[in-house]
């Protein structure tokens, strides 16, 4: 069935260490993104990225680095840089081009702990 | 910029009820998206039901039916003999019809459904 699969589930990390977050789809969508949760709060978009090669910072990017070097992929970095980095993090695919605002398609989610 | 507002925190209802999920949005364009996501305790986001701005009427998906009313930038979501697999968090979203990439998520509405 197609997807998209993150990991791990459940990480944690401890203060001043990077770590990264799996996203692979095999939807064959152009189009990724990653969201950051928070109690109380709606999602809000992280980076997102439309073709291979190529992405775009969304409205919290501070701290935060992203990858898209296969179509399948978009793994996000979360740096020691990210201040609060505690938080659930969904990834999403949607296709693009003429059909307009696209349905997203979310990934399970990864639970980030800083300890 | 779009801006989604969900003014109910929590809501309940008695299994085979009927209960409304309020959702008000701000949107300067004429040419956009709205959505109801379900997010329940997995975590896993799922569409429930997508409204086209242009269509006038009101969207429905078996149980799910919203209330589309344009001019009051209004799209509340109607679950009709509740079950208890529809507790969840619910979230309303608003999409610029020429950007899907700056999806707005409200703060969400926790559903408790009671036996």
């Amino acid at each position: 069935d197609g997807g998209i699969t993150q990991s791990p589930k459940y990480l944690f990390r401890k203060e001043g260490q990077n770590v990264t977050l799996s996203c692979e789809q095999n939807l064959n969508h152009d189009a990724m993104y990653w969201y950051r949760q928070d109690p109380g709060q709606g999602l809000r978009l992280i980076y997102y990225s439309q073709i291979v090669n190529d992405f775009q910072k969304g409205d919290i990017a501070e701290g935060y680095s992203v990858s898209r070097e296969k179509k399948e992929s978009f793994p996000l970095t979360v740096t020691s840089a990210q201040k609060n980095p505690t938080a659930f993090y969904l990834c999403a695919s949607t296709t693009t081009g003429r059909a307009r605002a696209n349905v997203l398609t979310f990934g399970a989610g990864s639970r980030l702990t800083v300890l | 910029a779009q801006t989604v507002t969900q003014s109910q925190p929590e809501m309940s209802v008695q299994e085979a009820e009927t209960v409304t999920l309020s959702c008000t949005y701000d949107t300067s364009e004429s040419d956009y998206y709205l959505f109801w996501y379900k997010q329940p305790p997995s975590r896993q986001m799922i569409l429930v039901i997508r409204q086209e701005a242009y269509k006038q009427q009101n969207a429905t998906e078996n149980r799910f039916s919203v209330n589309f009313q344009k001019a009051a930038k209004s799209f509340s979501l109607k679950i009709s003999d509740s079950q208890l697999g529809d507790a969840a968090m619910y979230f309303c979203a608003s999409v610029n019809g020429y950007n899907n990439n700056d999806m707005r998520f409200g703060a969400g509405t926790r559903l408790t459904v009671k036996p």
